[in-house]
């Protein structure tokens, strides 16, 4: 069982190149998350979508963007990458409606030089 | 703002010492309540969810049990492999949903 796979695992970008990390889920889920988490810290919502076609900022969203044009798919783009966007970040899925667990993929260890 | 903080940041156990961590929080519109437990290096994996005040979920040594604004997770005679990141999450209802993450509790136990 795939369950939700990222990649890639590890990048390292140069100040102002763009980059997209890639997430797929086979679950059929209709909710999908993008998180990054820094050393030693918690997760921060970056975007979310409840389905395809609709996508909402979450708690960090500036200098990413995200599309859901399928329902396995949930892309994230980096335009013009920043230090502070040295992160690993997660992907989830979730079935949907009330408590659902989410499901995470392995991370994608992104750092800016 | 939907807000979500864990404590304490860090706790140090001894292998046998029970304790408790702590998880406050500040939403608009709560439809549950999540622990999972994180490993270096590795995505959280999912421990309870709970959905109203007075609910208590158990697993192995592990017991959640959830307030109308705080959440506890309780560990009785914590093992060495109990050593984890253990993050609360609570699912918001913004016209869709959504879920946000605590700072997360870095548990140490000690042989």
């Amino acid at each position: 069982n795939a369950g939700v796979t990222q990649t890639p695992k590890f990048r390292i970008l140069k100040i102002g190149q763009s980059m997209t990390l890639q997430c797929t889920q086979d679950m059929n889920h209709n909710y999908m998350y993008w998180y990054r988490q820094d050393p030693g810290m918690g997760l921060k919502l970056i975007y979310y979508s409840v389905g395809a076609g609709i996508t909402d900022k979450g708690e960090v969203p500036n200098g990413y963007n995200v599309s859901r044009s399928t329902t396995e798919d949930f892309p994230l783009r980096l335009e013009l990458a920043a230090p502070s966007q040295t992160s690993v970040y997660f992907c989830a899925s979730q079935a949907g409606g009330r408590g659902g667990e989410l499901f995470f993929g392995e991370g994608s260890r992104l750092t800016v030089l | 703002e939907d807000q979500v903080t864990q404590s304490p940041e860090a706790l140090r156990l001894q292998e046998g010492e029970s304790s408790s961590l702590n998880c406050s929080y500040t939403v608009s519109g709560l439809r549950g309540l999540f622990w999972y437990r994180q490993d270096p290096g590795k995505g959280p994996e999912f421990l309870f969810t709970l959905y109203s005040a007075g609910e208590e979920k158990e697993k192995e040594r592990l017991k959640a049990t959830l307030t109308k604004k705080e959440s506890f997770l309780h560990i009785t005679a914590p093992k060495p492999e109990d050593s984890a990141t253990y993050l609360c999450a609570v699912q918001v209802n913004t016209g869709g949903f959504k879920t946000i993450f605590g700072a997360g509790t870095r548990l140490f136990v000690k042989a």
